[in-house]
């Protein structure tokens, strides 16, 4: 079954570091999103992707996030000056279409230092 | 913003039994969704839900989608070990513009089973 594929699954880095999150969504897939997990929480939306455009973030998705899909397959996520309280999980998911279940990657564990 | 209250928080329970966990949300919702979680991995999707009032199966697993659409549960019947875990409820709001597709989470029900 195809799985949404995500690099690293782990990532340390020091405060201030600029860090990119890769993720290799299911091929059919249109809808694209990110995710985060700070430990012991809940999951919380961060931005959604489609015809490779933004089309909604959150309030947590501030200027030092970005995302992009570069060559029609990778989607990744760009933190340009880590924070401590970045440190999370972060999920890719992807959809094949706006109504569709979303199907999530294994995550990125980001510990910033 | 949109919240989701999951409950119970957690629940410890004998192998056999079954178990019963719910979400609510003073928002409607066009779907609800039921994801389990295991240590260190994503979300793995258990059931989809589309119409308020459908109840639907998968294996042990039964979930229903509340008539006001602001609500939703989630049976397992006859628990194993390898039930444990972490079940997030979610809530999805579908349609153009605005929130495309964007999951609303609950703060998950973390299940442990004695053998």
């Amino acid at each position: 079954e195809p799985e949404v594929t995500q690099t690293p699954s782990h990532q340390v880095t020091q405060m201030g570091q600029e860090v990119i999150l890769r993720c290799v969504p299911i091929s059919n897939h249109l809808y694209f999103y990110w995710y985060r997990q700070i430990l012991g929480q809940k999951v919380e939306f961060l931005v959604s992707f489609y015809n490779n455009e933004i089309s909604e973030k959150s309030e947590i998705f501030d200027d030092q996030f970005s995302v992009e899909r570069p060559d029609g397959s990778n989607f990744t996520l760009k933190i340009r000056s880590t924070k401590l309280e970045d440190s999370a999980m972060y999920f890719c998911a992807g959809a094949r279409e706006n109504n569709s279940p979303l199907h999530f990657g294994n995550g990125t564990r980001l510990t910033v230092t | 913003g949109q919240q989701l209250n999951q409950s119970p928080q957690s629940m410890f329970i004998q192998e056999g039994e079954d178990v019963s966990m719910n979400c609510t949300s003073s928002s409607i919702f066009n779907t609800w969704l039921w994801y389990k979680q295991d240590p260190g991995e994503g979300p793995v999707l258990l059931i989809a839900l589309y119409k308020a009032g459908e109840l639907t199966s998968n294996g042990r697993l039964t979930a229903q989608f509340g008539i006001t659409r602001k609500d939703s549960f989630l049976n397992i019947s006859a628990s194993i070990p390898s039930d444990v875990g972490i079940y997030f409820c979610a809530g999805q709001i579908t349609g153009y513009g605005g929130s495309q597709g964007n999951l609303i989470f609950g703060k998950g029900t973390k299940l442990s089973v004695k053998p």
